[in-house]
């Protein structure tokens, strides 16, 4: 079992659709959670880090469910220029390495 | 304030041949992690270099080594090059080892034939 998996997608969605990407995590131990995006040949860019308390930046809702280990990006309003792919990314406590999901690809089309 | 810069952008190489690559870390950031990423897969953790030494490492064979450099700099090496060698390959610097302001360069891609 991979330790962060996610849905891969695609999405493909039309301007201002609401869409929602789930993925879970097999360490119970995991410390800090994030979501990057990653645009097509592009580095890895943080979009937010997730707390327990769910937390909120402009169109994008994060939240995390540590008994279900289970995290989820919800994109409002979706804008052309949200087509990417999103990786779920899991940071296990005492340790200095970053896990990264797959991967789920969003295409938003006019 | 610089970010973090690997060079090359793109490599081809012959199976079996060694290969180096480099990467300058951001201002300020001690701390340098290698990634490697195949097409259509997450970035997997190949190993982390604070001051000068290796600090952790995944799930990858000795064929692939590191160095950190008294400027925080570092260096990648793969040697006996196979053909799932072949992907993006990812520096990420950062304060301290647990930091948090991960910064990922643009990455070299390597292509093995």
């Amino acid at each position: 079992r991979k330790e962060v998996e996610q849905d891969p997608g695609p999405f493909n969605v039309p301007e201002g659709a609401t869409v929602a990407f789930n993925c879970t995590y097999s360490n119970s131990a995991s410390q800090s959670f994030f979501w990057y995006r990653q645009d097509c040949r592009k580095e890895p860019k943080l979009l937010m880090s997730v707390y327990s308390s769910g937390n909120e930046d402009g169109r994008f809702t994060a939240q995390l469910n540590r008994a279900s280990q289970y995290i989820s990006l919800l994109i409002r309003d979706s804008k052309l220029s949200d087509s990417a792919t999103y990786l779920c990314v899991v940071k296990p406590g005492g340790y200095n390495k970053l896990i990264f999901g797959a991967g789920t690809r969003l295409a938003v089309h006019p | 304030e610089t970010g973090v810069t690997q060079s090359p952008t793109h490599l081809i190489k012959t199976r079996g041949q060694q290969v180096t690559l480099r990467c300058s870390s951001q201002s300020g950031h001690n701390t340098v992690s290698w990634y490697q990423q195949a097409l259509g897969q997450g970035p997997q953790f190949i190993f982390q270099y604070y001051r000068e030494e290796e600090n952790g490492r995944g799930n990858f064979p000795p064929r692939f080594s590191g160095l950190q450099f008294p400027n925080y700099s570092s260096e990648l090496n793969v040697n006996a090059l196979e053909l799932d060698d072949s992907a993006l390959y990812l520096c990420a610097s950062s304060l301290e080892v647990q930091g948090y302001g991960y910064t990922f360069g643009s990455g070299t891609r390597l292509t093995v034939v």
